[in-house]
């Protein structure tokens, strides 16, 4: 079946400018997850979604980041007045449920601002 | 805070040979743990898991071990191939962690003929 999928797969964006993300994960899979990965470096979680309840938003760096997701389905990351600190990877995941379940992760976004 | 982090950064190894990936996290409420692999440029891919009532787990090619005594986690990949050449994390999906994932800094495996 169909994986995690994210677009687009390259975003290249001035500083200053907003960016939006995006992330269709697994059919059927309630939970959703957002990270971002530097350069060589690991994965930080950003933002989790579990069906309706209210989003686990503790990993947003700042008040620039926020993220939706619609229902059971698509989500967005949105990234406002991007600076170059930002460029980096990011990251989807899903997983049928929540908690100690596996996440499988899309591609990802690269993004890079100039 | 928290933290789960890998004893070595670079892992050169004979092809044919068998990997030691080492990784040691310090959150004892840990009870779920995961080995993804990631190719350049693409996403972590899931490996193989254990959660923290079992020791040891194998898989194809693959196995996981854990000490929980010394909080340490390894994956051995046996007759490694030039196929596994990628970046390996660790992560862990403690109790009051919520549901997210920590991950480590990641092993770099390179695979020589």
């Amino acid at each position: 079946g169909a994986g995690v999928s994210q677009s687009p797969s390259n975003k290249v964006t001035e500083k200053g400018k907003d960016v939006e993300l995006r992330c269709d994960p697994i059919s059927g899979h309630t939970a959703l997850y957002w990270y971002r990965q530097r350069l060589g470096q690991g994965l930080e979680f950003l933002i989790y979604f579990q069906g309706n309840s209210a989003p686990d938003k503790s990993g947003l760096p700042s008040d620039r980041f926020s993220a939706e997701r619609t229902g059971e389905s698509v989500s967005t990351l949105t990234i406002q007045r991007t600076q170059q600190e930002d460029s980096a990877v990011y990251l989807c995941a899903s997983s049928s449920t929540s908690g100690s379940d596996t996440q499988y992760f899309g591609p990802g976004t690269r993004l890079t601002v100039l | 805070g928290e933290s789960v982090g890998l004893h070595l950064p670079t892992l050169s190894v004979q092809e044919g040979d068998n990997s030691i990936i080492n990784c040691a996290y310090s959150n004892s409420a840990s009870d779920y743990f995961i080995w993804y692999k990631q190719e350049s440029g693409k996403g972590p891919q899931f490996i193989i898991d254990i959660r923290s009532n079992m020791d040891k787990r194998q898989g194809q090619r693959v196995t996981v071990l854990l000490n929980k005594t010394v909080k340490h986690l390894s994956l051995q990949i046996a007759a490694t191939q030039p196929g596994d050449s990628a970046v390996y994390f660790c992560a862990e999906n403690g109790r009051g962690a919520g549901n997210k994932l920590t991950f480590g800094g990641g092993t770099r495996v390179l695979v020589k003929p």
